[in-house]
């Protein structure tokens, strides 16, 4: 059974840093994997999507990477802002048509 | 595009009561529907998948009759809680998978903006 692990489980920096969020997952038989931002109380917004044969993905100042044969995907965020103030959910998807396993996320806290 | 809107945003109850969520894609067909539950702090779980049409496809853990589950048409889903009771307060997430000919469309799932259950 496929498990996601995120960690840190939570985050708090300064506005302007870059930072790293990290996703591992336990089985590296992957269709895609996803990134997903969740404000407080509300639902999903969908940030990047990696198939499993690429290595990376940006949009804006998100860049996504994945190394599927070891099971990890990072999160970077450049030049981080008091908006980028969110959970942020890693989710893999094993089959193309399968449901998705998502990890519990990483709450990220920037100041002003 | 790809809109999925949920009804309602919020909802308080007695214990013992029934719940009705409605899941709707506005702008896009969706042969398949699924519903998550998330605890605080924790991640999304999936509960069951809806295919319009067909019995749900409920997850291991999952009491079918207590949270019956209707996709009557390719724009809706509907979840009913039964007999609520507090331990089923949660915030209940609905997704939509589009409708389409390309295997990239079809992997792709858009998230409504959830509901929050609360049962007294």
């Amino acid at each position: 059974k496929q498990e996601v692990t995120q960690i840190p489980a939570a985050l708090s920096v300064p506005e302007g840093e870059n930072l790293v969020l990290n996703c591992s997952f336990t089985d590296s038989a992957i269709y895609n994997l996803q990134w997903f931002r969740q404000d407080p109380g509300k639902g999903l917004t969908s940030l990047l999507l990696i198939q499993s044969s690429q290595r990376e993905q940006t949009s804006g100042r998100l860049n996504a990477s994945l190394d599927k044969s070891s099971g990890r995907s990072t999160l970077y965020i450049a030049a981080s802002q008091p908006g980028d103030s969110a959970t942020y959910l890693c989710a893999v998807n094993d089959s193309g048509y399968s449901t998705l396993t998502f990890g519990k996320g990483t709450m990220l806290l920037v100041s002003p | 595009g790809a809109v999925v809107s949920q009804h309602p945003s919020w909802v308080i109850c007695k214990s013992g009561t029934s719940v009705k969520i409605e899941c709707r894609s506005l702008d896009f067909q969706a042969t398949t529907m699924f519903w998550y539950r998330q605890f605080p702090k924790q991640s999304l779980m999936l509960m069951a998948t809806s295919n319009e049409g067909s019995k749900a496809t409920y997850e291991q853990g999952v009491e079918k009759d207590k949270f019956l589950i209707n996709h009557a048409s390719l724009t809706l889903s509907t979840l009913t809680v039964t007999s609520a009771h507090p331990e089923d307060s949660s915030f209940y997430i609905c997704s939509a998978r589009v409708r389409g000919l390309a295997l990239y469309s079809q992997q792709t799932q858009y998230f409504g903006p959830g509901t929050r259950l609360l049962v007294l």
